[in-house]
C-alpha cells in the first residue's frame, strides 16, 4: 500500500500563475484533507472532503480550490497563486473507525 | 476561537533521560485526540492516540495522559533516543458538519543529544 501520495513533492511558481496539487489514496477512505504548514507553525485546514462529490471549507481557505470527483483523488487548486502561499502543502485521508489520519509527504510550494 | 497548544516551542533532553512533553486543549466536547511526529522534510507520523473516555493510553516506549479536568494531554517518552529528534503535535479531533477534522498545536522541536 502506498497509502497517501502527493504530487508534485515540490513547485516554484511566480505570482499570478496557476497550479494544481493531486493527492491520491489507495485505503478506500471516506474522508481527505488539505493543510498547509507555514514555519514555526502546526498544520492548519484549508479545504476538506467526507465523501465523493463533496467538499468544504476548513480554516484558511481563502485563495484555494478543490475539487473531489473520485473518492480516491483529492484535488488543491490555486488559480492565481500569491507569495503568501509559499507554504507546505500536506494532504491527509481518515475513514470512520479507523484510528488516525494518514497524511502525505506534503509539496512544498514557493511564489516568487 | 479554540485551539489546541502546546506548552513549550522547543525541549532538549539528554539520551536516555525521559521526555515530557505537553499539550493544552480547549474544546472540552473534544474526545479523540493524537501525537504525531514529524522529521525534517517529511509529513506527519502517528504515535499514539487517546479517546476521552481513557485517562492513559501506552505504546512501545510512549504513554499519553489525559487530563479533561484541566484540558490537558502529555506525552512521555521513555528512554529517549537520537532518533526521538523531531517536532511533536498533538491534535484534537473536532466534529465538522457531516464528518471530523484534525486541528494542531503549533509543535514542539524536540532535541537529543547523546
Amino acid at each position: 500500500n502506498a497509502g497517501v501520495t502527493q504530487t508534485p513533492k515540490f513547485r516554484v511558481l511566480k505570482t499570478g500563475q496557476s497550479m494544481t496539487l493531486l493527492c491520491a489514496q489507495d485505503m478506500n477512505h471516506e474522508y481527505m484533507y488539505w493543510y498547509r504548514q507555514d514555519p514555526g507553525m502546526g498544520l492548519r485546514l484549508i479545504h476538506y472532503s467526507v465523501g465523493e462529490g463533496t467538499t468544504a471549507k476548513g480554516e484558511v481557505p481563502d485563495g484555494y480550490n478543490v475539487s473531489r470527483l473520485k473518492k480516491q483523488n483529492f484535488l488543491l487548486g490555486l488559480e492565481s497563486a500569491a507569495p503568501s502561499q509559499t507554504s507546505v502543502y500536506f494532504c491527509a485521508s481518515n475513514t470512520p473507525g479507523v484510528a488516525g489520519y494518514t497524511f502525505g509527504s506534503g509539496t512544498r510550494l514557493t511564489v516568487v | 476561537g479554540e485551539s489546541v497548544g502546546l506548552h513549550l516551542p522547543t525541549l532538549s533532553v539528554q539520551e536516555g533521560d525521559n521526555s515530557i512533553i505537553n499539550c493544552a486543549y480547549s474544546n472540552s466536547a473534544s474526545d479523540y485526540f493524537i501525537w504525531y511526529k514529524q522529521e525534517s522534510g517529511k509529513g506527519p507520523q502517528f504515535i499514539i492516540d487517546i479517546r476521552s473516555n481513557m485517562d492513559k493510553r501506552q505504546g512501545q516506549r510512549v504513554t499519553v495522559l489525559l487530563n479533561k479536568t484541566v484540558k490537558h494531554l502529555s506525552l512521555q517518552i521513555a528512554a529517549t533516543q537520537p532518533g526521538d529528534s523531531a517536532v511533536y503535535f498533538c491534535a484534537e479531533n473536532i466534529y465538522i458538519q457531516a464528518g471530523t477534522a484534525l486541528i494542531f498545536g503549533k509543535g514542539t522541536t524536540l532535541s537529543v543529544s547523546s
